[in-house]
């Protein structure tokens, strides 16, 4: 397998203008979760979807925030509109959530400027 | 609420000497996952271990050994004879089980970036 896939890997864009970020997660995990990486914050955990359901969003910064997994094999996260502060790397991580199983497995991440 | 404490900023050591990076967690739960993952230059976060609340035994792999304290509530992980390779930043995680499978919901430590010196 390939692991996850992230596109872009880089992305610069003006501030006010729409991002949208992908995710492939590792075939047959039915868990996704989104992150965000900066030096003020750290790692935070944004959502995460189980059988492509939003569980947990509540690390959601603002509405401008959205994620969504139409299927088992994709999802977005995307920000409209967007603003320096929203400057991070993104990073989606899949997990089978087996019992023993070896955690989440993330992908490259996508780092994001916003001008 | 969950909380995730790594003291030590950054960690300077010289090639083969053995370094230890200290995690202390805080939670409610009876039941919880620890982890350990790396984060090399390159960005990827790479993961090296999980534990299990119920499991105090520590464990060892090659280079690498993890010792689980729970009446400090500590998860230290050590590099025996550290390797310039080994330089990146580490970060220990804690989960909040959701449901029976846990390893959902991590809290991550602040990180310890770890420089090897050749």
């Amino acid at each position: 397998d390939a692991g996850v896939i992230q596109s872009p890997r880089h992305e610069v864009t003006e501030m006010g203008q729409e991002v949208t970020l992908r995710c492939k997660p590792i075939s047959g995990h039915d868990y996704l979760f989104w992150y965000r990486q900066t030096m003020m914050r750290g790692l935070e955990l944004l959502i995460y979807f189980n059988n492509n359901v939003p569980i947990d969003d509540s690390g959601m910064p603002e509405d401008r925030f959205s994620a969504k997994m139409p299927n088992a094999s994709f999802s977005t996260l995307k920000i409209q509109p967007s603003e320096p502060r929203d400057s991070a790397v993104y990073f989606c991580a899949s997990s089978s959530g087996l019992a023993g199983g070896p955690g989440q497995f993330f992908g490259p991440g996508t780092r994001l400027t916003v001008l | 609420a969950q909380k995730v404490t790594q003291a030590q900023t950054e960690i300077s050591v010289v090639e083969k000497e053995d370094v230890t990076l200290d995690c202390v967690y805080e939670t409610r739960d009876t039941t919880y996952y620890l982890f350990w993952y790396k984060q090399p230059p390159s960005g990827e976060l790479v993961f090296l271990i999980r534990r299990n609340s119920f499991d105090e035994q520590n464990e060892i792999s090659g280079r690498y050994s993890w010792n689980f304290q729970k009446s400090t509530s500590s998860f230290n992980f050590t590099i025996t004879a550290s390797q310039v390779v080994d330089s990146a930043v580490y970060f220990c995680a804690l989960s909040e089980p959701v449901s029976n499978f846990g390893n959902e919901k991590l809290t991550f430590g602040t990180g310890t970036r770890l420089t090897i010196i050749p």
